[in-house]
């Protein structure tokens, strides 16, 4: 079946650790992003990427980190710097990159992160 | 700058019609979709407009007036299950084409 995969479903950490969220997709599109959603909040975007070895900062992007060495991959980290990091994390790919005219974005499953 | 707004919350009969609306102010207007989000899961795509008019798809309508920064999704013969959140975004070309999320309307379907 093709998809994009997050794991794990539910993590915990102890303040001040770095954390590294996974994101897998097998549907061969070039664009893949990174959300947060807070309750009662939309969805921001963190980074996205258009192309392997190629991504940009999203609307707030202090505190994480991205790597895209792989199509079919790109994991997140949440370092120390990160000041609130508890939230609901979703990573989504996109067929065409980010110039195609339609872009209907595929969603994982999410990541509930909690730092304790 | 760019925002969207959209009601937090709303209620209606199973069976009934209800309609969510959405505004949004974006310098690079480049399409706008809808998504629908159960509690604790993924958001899934709906529908997506770029031209002014009424896209139907089954039981979900969905409305562009570009002139009026104005779209609504419009739900038919109401059912439990559609008591989820439901997205508004749109795709804006200056910055990079990315898709901006409004913070979502809670649907609650009583029977």
């Amino acid at each position: 079946d093709g998809g994009i995969t997050q794991s794990p479903k539910y993590l915990f950490r102890k303040e001040g650790q770095n954390v590294t969220l996974s994101c897998e997709q097998n549907l061969n599109h070039d664009a893949m992003y990174w959300y947060r959603q807070d309750p009662g909040q939309g969805l921001r975007l963190i980074y996205y990427s258009q192309i392997v070895n190629d991504f940009q900062k999203g609307d707030i992007a202090e505190g994480y980190s991205v790597s895209r060495e792989k199509k079919e991959s790109f994991p997140l980290t949440v370092t120390s710097a990160q000041k609130n990091p508890t939230a609901f994390y979703l990573c989504a790919s996109s067929p065409g990159g980010a110039l195609s005219s339609y872009n209907e974005q595929f969603f994982g499953p999410g990541t509930r992160l909690t730092v304790l | 700058g760019q925002n969207i707004d959209q009601p937090t919350e709303m209620t209606a009969t199973e069976g009934a019609i209800v309609q969510i609306n959405c505004t949004y102010q974006t310098s690079g207007f480049n399409g706008l979709f809808w998504y629908q989000q159960h509690a604790g899961e993924a958001p899934t795509f709906l529908s997506y407009n770029v031209l002014d008019g009424l896209e139907e798809k089954g039981r979900f309508s969905s409305f562009l007036s570009r002139s009026k920064g104005y779209s609504y999704l419009l739900l038919k013969e109401l059912q439990m299950k559609d008591s989820a959140s439901y997205l508004c975004a749109v795709r804006d070309r200056t910055g990079g084409f990315k898709t901006i999320f409004g913070a979502g309307t809670r649907l609650f379907v009583k029977a």
